[in-house]
């Protein structure tokens, strides 16, 4: 069974800092691209960013562009986001989704979420 | 930056039939994909490549396309597919676009 567990969200101030991290297990992690999507109260979704199953290749919604880092580590089956600069509007539910597309097998898969609240 | 732009809302009686469409430049060249969202938990995909079903997702749940307008159909909707219903594609601009929602309620 697929498994995605978000952590290391929580409150902090505007300008600072967090690194998120999401735990990956029951399919093989260095397989697929993964991804941080976003969810602000009561609004809608947001693609974050997006690391390919090596690393080879990144991408970010320019809202997060230069503030924030995606990464992962195959060894530990671990997708990790840094985030700096915070601000207000970066409050939300991030979520780790996990993507796979080749030979016709398609696949994602979602986390529960972390809420990270950027609040003086 | 690319927008997909959905209807806020639609609302069925059980057992009719709900169509949400998303409308994007791109959708011709791209596909679409589909998600169900309830309140507190984490969105699941109900349609893959414009058409396709992934395993577990209820037959009454099709998509399709037509020039830069996809659509989602719920065939005989019940109780339990009232939800938020996204649509997501891709462009230059990331490989994951999201519309804004739609939220689908079952009168």
């Amino acid at each position: 069974e697929v498994q995605l567990v978000e952590s290391g969200g929580g409150l902090v101030k505007p300008g600072g800092s967090l690194r998120l991290s999401c735990a990956a297990s029951g399919f093989t992690f260095s397989s697929y691209s993964m991804n941080w999507v976003r969810q602000a109260p009561g609004k809608g979704l947001e693609w974050v960013s997006s690391i390919s199953s090596s690393s080879s290749y990144i991408y970010y919604a320019d809202s997060v562009k230069g503030r924030f880092t995606i990464s992962r580590d195959n060894a530990k089956n671990s997708l990790y986001l840094q985030m700096n600069s915070l601000r207000a509007e970066d409050t939300a539910v991030y979520y780790c989704a996990s993507h796979y597309d080749s030979s016709g097998y398609y696949r994602v898969d979602w986390g529960q979420g972390t809420l990270v609240t950027v609040s003086s | 930056s690319y927008e997909l732009t959905q209807p806020p809302s639609v609302s069925v009686s059980p057992g009719q039939t709900a169509r949400i469409t998303c409308s994007g430049d791109a959708l011709p060249k791209q596909y679409a994909y589909w998600y169900q969202q309830k309140p507190g938990q984490a969105p699941v995909l109900v349609i893959y490549k414009d058409s396709e079903r992934p395993s577990g997702i209820p037959e009454r749940f099709s998509g399709s396309s037509s020039g830069t307008t996809v659509t989602l159909t719920i065939s005989g909707v019940q109780a339990e597919d009232e939800a938020d219903y996204y649509c997501q594609s891709a462009d230059s601009s990331g490989p994951w676009v999201f519309g804004g929602g739609t939220k689908l309620t079952v009168l």
